[in-house]
């Protein structure tokens, strides 16, 4: 079985600057998670989908982040414009059902390392 | 407000020997404690998941306990390897299983 998979994975860019991350959950999975893990620290929730609609997204700083997944599957999140405080892992995560999430495994991507100069 | 508590947040051990790992939570109601650990430039998997009524289960050389009446688990390590040099996280989900608190996490080096 394919894992989540994420791109890229690592970018490099200046602050002001735009970028974009990939997600590609395990197929079947309708639950799908972006959270941002600066280093030394535990991840932090940004947004979860719930097929293609938004269950949470109460932590995601909305004035810069944005994410969508239009038809369900695939997920992108956005930053723009990036701030240094932005450098971290972004991981994604996906889940087969959210209903199960109280005994439900999620399985992470590899992530994608971000650093803003 | 909720929270997850890990300690300590390094530790280095030689191969061969147990470890424990601590996690505090107060995160309430409790529905089910996780251990995840995450390899060096992975995303975390899962290692055990325990619910309410659960206070062990293991995973090969990994134990962990939970006492829900004091909050607290421990992640055991017995007969550390090498590949068990990780971060290791503790992640704690309320009542209706709609609110993940993940705790930072213990660094564990084994060293030959």
């Amino acid at each position: 079985e394919a894992g989540v998979a994420q791109s890229p994975r690592y970018k490099i860019i200046e602050k002001r600057q735009s970028v974009a991350f990939w997600c590609n959950p395990i197929s079947g999975h309708a639950t799908l998670y972006w959270y941002q893990q600066i280093l030394g620290q535990g991840p932090k929730l940004l947004i979860q989908f719930q097929n293609n609609g938004v269950v949470d997204d109460s932590q995601l700083p909305k004035d810069r982040f944005s994410a969508e997944r239009l038809k369900g599957v695939d997920s992108t999140l956005k930053i723009q414009p990036a701030k240094l405080e932005d450098s971290a892992v972004y991981l994604c995560a996906s889940s087969l059902d959210l209903q199960d999430r109280g005994t439900d495994t999620q399985y992470f991507g590899p992530g994608t390392r971000l650093t803003v100069l | 407000k909720n929270q997850v508590e890990q300690s300590p947040q390094s530790l280095i051990i030689l191969e061969g020997k147990n470890c424990t790992l601590q996690c505090n939570y107060t995160v309430s109601p409790f529905s089910n404690l996780r251990w995840y650990k995450q390899d060096t430039g992975r995303g975390p998997v899962s290692l055990t998941i325990m619910t309410f009524s659960e206070n062990t289960k293991s995973n090969g050389r990994y134990t962990a306990t939970l006492d829900a009446d004091t909050k607290q688990s421990s992640l055991h390590i017995t007969a550390s390897q090498l590949s068990d040099s990780a971060s290791y996280i503790c992640v704690v989900s309320d009542n209706a299983g709609n609110m993940l608190t993940f705790g930072g996490g213990t660094r564990l080096m084994v060293k030959p």
